[in-house]
């Protein structure tokens, strides 16, 4: 069965300081992967998602993510951190011939300080 | 361009009362999917439409939930009778539904929130 473990409930950063979402997935095949953020009262965003092509998926707000098969991760990254980015962040499992299903992490909470 | 549009974005009920929720997908996406978000957890599909087709319901709690996509635009999830446990949000979420190799971005709408008493 398809499944996404985000490692930590909550992250708490300084503004301007790097920030790192955990997730690592649990999958028979090669999956799509992707990066939804939640701003409160507001739909899911897409932030970026991996197919199978470069590992290394640049998404949108200066976020990336590297797909790690042997690690089975896929991390979260932003090289500083900004007040607008405090949000829920969720990791998404996509399994193959799956229709489009999505299958979420239980999300990170993430809060920036000044 | 115009979003997923939901109504109400807030419903406060009491128990074992009827309750419906509407959305209104992206102009010309033909998939519409409808998610229940349990505080502190990620969303889980309910059900998917490809157009006015129910295609995977198997998540549908079909004793008190169902659904309705008329002439495969807009969609209605309804609870009858509410309990307690169904406090959640209810999101909607849509794509274009041309790719079925799990590429196909859904956008989501902004949910509905709903207490049950």
């Amino acid at each position: 069965a398809q499944s996404v473990t985000q490692l930590d409930s909550h992250v708490s950063v300084s503004e301007g300081t790097p920030v790192l979402l955990r997730c690592n997935y649990s999958s028979s095949y090669s999956p799509s992967l992707f990066w939804y953020v939640q701003h409160p009262n507001k739909g899911l965003q897409l932030l970026l998602k991996y197919t199978s092509a470069a590992t290394l998926v640049k998404g949108i707000n200066g976020f990336e993510a590297e797909f790690k098969k042997s690690e089975t991760s896929f991390h979260l990254t932003k090289p500083s951190a900004h007040m607008s980015d405090a949000a829920e962040y969720f990791c998404v499992v996509s399994p193959p011939g799956g229709y489009n299903k999505l299958i979420f992490g239980a999300g990170t909470r993430l809060a920036v300080h000044p | 361009e115009a979003g997923v549009v939901q109504s109400p974005r807030y419903k406060i009920i009491e128990k074992k009362q009827p309750v419906a929720f509407w959305c209104n997908p992206i102009s010309g996406h033909n998939t519409l999917y409808w998610y229940l978000q349990n505080l502190g957890q990620g969303p889980e599909l309910l059900i998917r439409y490809e157009n006015e087709e129910a295609v995977d319901d198997s998540q549908l709690p079909k004793d008190r939930f169902s659904a309705e996509r008329l002439k495969g635009v807009d969609s209605t999830l309804k609870i009858q009778p509410a309990e307690l446990g169904d406090s959640a949000v209810y999101l909607c979420a849509s794509s274009l539904g041309t790719s079925g190799m799990g590429t196909d971005t859904q956008y989501f709408g902004p949910g509905t929130r709903l207490t049950v008493l």
